[in-house]
């Protein structure tokens, strides 16, 4: 299976600051197709996952333009550009190029 | 809206049986595969298994392949999760979600449903 690391496991940071976390995979993303499937999901305390990312770039329906994505082959990032209070949380990266789809061990990120 | 509704989930001993549910409203159920993701108490994410819109297609994790069927009523729009031979190591919430096409990733989760395995 293709193993997803990602870091770092927890991100402290300020209000209106930017924050980046990073995630690896053991092996191309890039799919026979020519896309790279590589999903970022935000984890509100107390709740369900929701997709902020997909492809490694796109946004999801409704995500606020604070959250970006970049990256290609095995190396990722995920950016929030001015971190606000409701982004506190576990944001976890997910590969669905390869079977079975596998997620990373998540980021804590918590509001100083 | 897009809604998915787990339940089923409850506390059950080793070797016991369950039958998850997730009802699906707000999208044409039958042209969506489906997936069950779990996720056990403070740990991360972990898909389970997904299955076609038309119920044709299945795949599953090696950790539950064999006593985990995955299965679909499209009239009832709901999707199921039959779990046998439970271990404590399949204590966890457990989420269903729709697979966005042609994207590879899950767009929309539902609430989660508690499976508990102890003696």
């Amino acid at each position: 299976d293709v193993v997803m690391t990602q870091s770092p496991l927890s991100l402290p940071v300020t209000l209106g600051q930017p924050a980046s976390i990073s995630c690896r995979s053991s092996q191309s993303l890039l799919h026979n197709d020519g896309n790279t499937y590589l999903n970022w999901f935000q984890q509100r305390p107390g709740q369900s996952p929701r997709r902020l990312i997909y492809q490694v770039s796109k946004r999801g329906s409704g995500v606020s333009d604070r959250f970006s994505g970049s990256g290609s082959g095995t190396d990722f990032t995920l950016t929030i550009s001015r971190v606000e209070a409701e982004d506190a949380g576990f944001y976890y990266c997910m590969q669905g190029t390869h079977w079975p789809w596998t997620f990373g061990q998540g980021t804590k990120v918590e509001i100083k | 809206e897009v809604q998915l509704v787990e339940s089923g989930g409850g506390l059950v001993q080793p070797g016991g049986s369950l039958r998850l549910s997730c009802a699906a409203s707000g999208f044409t159920f039958s042209s969506y595969w489906m997936h069950w993701v779990r996720q056990a108490p403070g740990r991360g994410l972990v898909w389970v298994s997904r299955l076609r819109g038309d119920g044709s297609r299945t795949s599953y994790a090696a950790s539950v392949q064999g006593r985990f069927t995955i299965s679909r009523d499209n009239a009832k729009n709901t999707l199921y999760l039959q779990m046998n031979s439970l271990r404590a190591e399949d204590t966890a919430v457990y989420y269903c979600g729709r697979d966005d096409p042609g994207t590879n990733g899950i767009d929309y989760w539902g609430q989660g449903t508690l499976v508990t395995v102890s003696s």
